[in-house]
Order: structure tokens, then sequence, then C-alpha cells
């Protein structure tokens, strides 16, 4: 049975960083690509980052370049997102997402999703 | 980054009732659309995929449709479970975007 869950959601001041970790089970982890997809307490769902099985390759949403990066420990069956210069705006529910082509880059479909953590940025 | 509009935002309907959510693109996205289906408090659910692809074990109620720039998701007869909000995605291009979701309640 695949399970994503997710951890390293808290609350943090504007400016400051939080470390979130997916820890994954149940398939072959380095096969697939994984993302991070994020939603703002009552809204819709935003695509934030993702990284290709063997890590080699990474994308991001313009909204969080250059503050977040994305990672993985294949050894740990582990992906993360490291978050800095975090905004008010950052403020949601950070899911972790399995794509569902095993052994592409990407593809975007996300066929399993963990429960989500949630970060909270304010003063 | 290609815009999707769902229509309409949110709708009432019974249990059996046959039930239309419609997603344009912006732009031309082939039959990369993908469906998502999220209750409340749970993490989204993914429906159907290139447009017209049933996932996995989920029921053949459900049905996608489109190419191009105008899909749909259909709901061939409403169950209990099925009220939830519906959002629909785009794989083609980088970055990939959700429409602003359908919110499905009982009527």
């Amino acid at each position: 049975e695949v399970q994503l869950v997710e951890s390293g959601g808290g609350v943090v001041q504007p400016g400051g960083s939080l470390r979130l970790s997916c820890a994954a089970s149940g398939f072959t982890f380095d096969d697939y690509a994984m993302h991070w997809v994020r939603q703002a307490p009552g809204k819709g769902l935003e695509w934030v980052s993702l990284i290709s099985g063997d890590g080699g390759s990474t994308k991001y949403a313009d909204s969080v370049k250059g503050r977040f990066t994305i990672s993985r420990d294949n050894s740990k069956n582990s992906l993360y997102l490291q978050m800095n210069s975090l905004r008010t705006e950052d403020t949601a529910l950070y899911y972790c997402a399995k794509d569902i082509e095993a052994r592409a880059q990407y593809s975007y479909h996300f066929d399993y999703w963990g429960q989500g953590t949630l970060v909270t940025v304010s003063s | 980054d290609i815009q999707m509009t769902q229509s309409p935002s949110s709708l009432s309907a019974s249990v059996g009732d046959r039930v239309t959510i419609t997603c344009r693109a912006s732009q031309t996205i082939s039959s990369y659309l993908n469906w998502y289906q999220q209750k409340p408090g749970k993490a989204p659910n993914l429906l159907i995929y290139a447009a017209s692809s049933l996932q996995s074990g989920v029921p053949s109620r459900f049905s996608g449709s489109g190419s191009g720039t105008d899909f749909t998701l259909t709901i061939s007869s409403l169950q209990p479970e099925d009220f939830a909000t519906y959002y629909c995605q785009q794989s083609y291009i980088t970055p990939p975007t959700f429409g602003q979701g359908t919110k499905l309640e009982i009527k």
C-alpha cells in the first residue's frame, strides 16, 4: 500500500525558514518523480515544485522560485522541501504527491497524496 | 501560465442525478487534463487522467471527455459519497495548473 506521510509544518514568522519532510512507502521510491502541492485555507490547489526520480531535475512555481528548494534522499525514501524567506502568502497545507508515471521524468499526474502538513506564516 | 476555468463554481444536485462539470483551458492542452475529487479535510483523489482514462479503483459512474480547450467530467448517477469539491488540472506544460474547483452539494 502506498503511503506518504508529511511532517515539519508549524508556525513561523515572516522571513523565517522551515523544512518539510515526506516519508514514502509501498512503492519503488526512486522510480517516480515527486511533487509538493499546497492549498491555502479555504482555497484551491497550487503546484509548488517537482523533483525527478533520480533527483537530477527540479522545477518550481514562480511564486516560490529562489526561496524554496526541493530535494530527496532515495536511500531513506524521503522527500524534502526547504522553505526560506517565508511570506504570509505561503500559509497553506502542504501535500507531497507521487507522480503516476514510472521511470519518466515527470508527467504532472498525481496518483497518491499524503494528508498534508500545515505551514502558518504569521507574526 | 495556462488558466483553467471551471463551471459552475458550485452545484446543488440530488442522489441519482446526472451531473456535468465543465473545465476550459486558456490555450490548447491536447488531452493533458486530469480530474480530482476532494472531500473536506482530505487530500485530493485522482479520478480521471488524460481527459478520459479512469484511474484504477474509481467507480465507472465517473467519466471524462474533451480535448483541446474544453473538457467535461460527468457523474452518471450521483451517490451520497460523491458530494465533494472537484478540480480539473492541466498537465500539458510547466507549471501544472488547477481550476478553482466546483463544490457539489446536496439539494
